[in-house]
């Protein structure tokens, strides 16, 4: 059974600072990845969709990289900035039969203070 | 490119009424997923759409229950609602048909529903 796990939990940063989230899945035969940027109270924005055979993926101050072998992505955020704070969600889509659903991890809560 | 939306965006309703979620996916997609999201449980899986059949149903009792209609939009139903049922319903719209891995989801912006 697929398991996804991000650390930190929470994180709070001054402005300007980069910084890396974690996401580790149990289970590396996956077939993509992606991360989620939540705000207070709003729906899901996708970031970043990694493939399986890839090993990064960029866009703007962001960069996501894979290792399936040892089950972990990261997300990098350059020079972060007050409106990145929200929740960072990632997910593997588990495809148990012939359903689609994906599998979150927890999240990290990221603060950038001002 | 018009992204999923969800209607409506707010609800409040009395314990044992029961509720209708709305979800447009993009055009094109035939896959609609939907989500409970809770402070103490997270997110969680309710059931998942393609083209107007049910592929699978997460762990919720009988009284959540959906549908999908030829145009691929998609509904959810409450019955019954109990307190807990308060949560952040989100729904996800894929362009993918099965085990592919060139898709992602894009989610909409959910309905709070708030039973008092």
């Amino acid at each position: 059974k697929q398991e996804v796990t991000q650390i930190p939990a929470a994180l709070s940063v001054p402005e300007g600072e980069n910084l890396v989230l974690n996401c580790s899945f149990t289970d590396s035969a996956i077939y993509n990845l992606q991360w989620f940027r939540q705000d207070p109270g709003k729906g899901l924005t996708s970031l970043l969709l990694i493939q399986s055979s890839q090993r990064e993926q960029t866009s703007g101050r962001l960069n996501a990289s894979l290792d399936k072998s040892s089950g972990r992505s990261t997300l990098y955020i350059a020079a972060s900035q007050p409106g990145d704070s929200a929740t960072y969600l990632c997910a593997v889509p588990n495809y148990g039969g012939a359903t689609n659903k994906l599998i979150f991890g927890t999240g990290t809560l990221l603060a950038v203070q001002p | 490119k018009a992204g999923v939306t969800q209607t409506p965006r707010y609800l409040i309703k009395t314990r044992g009424q029961q509720v209708t979620l709305s979800c447009s996916p993009i055009s094109g997609h035939r896959s609609v997923s939907w989500y409970q999201q809770t402070p103490g449980q997270g997110l969680q899986f309710l059931f998942e759409y393609f083209s107007e059949t049910q592929r699978n149903k997460g762990n919720f009792p009988g009284r959540f229950s959906g549908r999908q209609f030829s145009n691929s939009r998609s509904e959810m139903n409450v019955s019954t609602l109990e307190l807990g049922d308060s949560a952040l319903y989100l729904c996800a719209s894929s362009g993918s048909t099965g085990r592919q891995p060139g898709y992602g989801y894009t989610f909409g912006s959910g309905t709070r529903l708030t039973v008092v």
